[in-house]
């Protein structure tokens, strides 16, 4: 079955404690990227990624990274967590651009 | 850069009515997508529409694109309770080679039974 997998799909943290978010996709898409969600802000991308080794900042880029080692994988990293990151996230994947994107169930995180 | 927005922002219709959302956007697109969400779940795609294309149809959605108004409608006909959920449009620019596929704050419908 054609997936985007996220995980975990929830987490509570404490402010500057490191996190990684995996999301793995298993169509060979080349396009991947983050998004958060926020009540009135609707989705907002973080990072994307054309391919392996290739990523670039979205919208909202700060106090985030991610990696594009291998083509499935598109980790997020939040490297020391605030409060303002509280938030939706959302993982998605596209098989190239102009095609529809496939998401993730999403993540909950809360930074306390 | 939020390139995509929803009107209205919320709508509440009683099952077998008609739903029709608006979005609007400020660039040149490639295509223009829909996307339904269920409360807190990941979006799922509803359906594409091309920049030569004027309108599309899936099953009980219909959706129009008037590129010289740079906006679009989503119609959902003969609405039922289960389509309840936010809608959101999403557009890839033009000549904009995955930068930015680009999300409006979504309608939110409700279908009361």
């Amino acid at each position: 079955e054609a997936q985007v997998t996220q995980n975990p799909r929830y987490l509570i943290t404490v402010t500057g404690k490191k996190l990684t978010v995996t999301c793995s996709q298993n169509m060979n898409h080349e396009y991947m990227s983050w998004y958060r969600q926020d009540p009135g802000l609707g989705l907002r991308q973080i990072y994307y990624s054309m391919n392996v080794e290739v990523t670039d900042k979205g919208d909202v880029p700060e106090g985030y990274k991610v990696s594009r080692k291998e083509k499935r994988n598109f980790p997020l990293i939040l490297e020391s967590p605030s409060p303002n990151q509280t938030s939706l996230y959302f993982c998605a994947s596209r098989d190239r651009v102009a095609t529809e994107a496939f998401f993730g169930q999403g993540t909950r995180l809360t930074v306390v | 850069s939020q390139q995509g927005e929803e009107d209205p922002q919320a709508l509440s219709i009683q099952e077998g009515e008609n739903a029709t959302m608006n979005c609007s956007y400020k660039t040149s697109i490639n295509n223009l997508q829909w996307y339904r969400q269920n409360s807190g779940r990941g979006l799922v795609h509803l359906i594409l529409i091309r920049s030569n294309e004027r309108e599309k149809h899936s099953g009980r959605l219909r959706v129009t694109l008037d590129t010289s108004k740079k906006s679009s409608s989503l119609l959902i006909t003969a609405s039922r309770a289960a389509d309840t959920a936010s809608y959101f449009c999403a557009t890839d620019a033009k000549d904009n080679y995955g930068q930015n596929f680009v999300f409006g704050p979504g309608t939110r419908l409700s279908v009361l039974p």
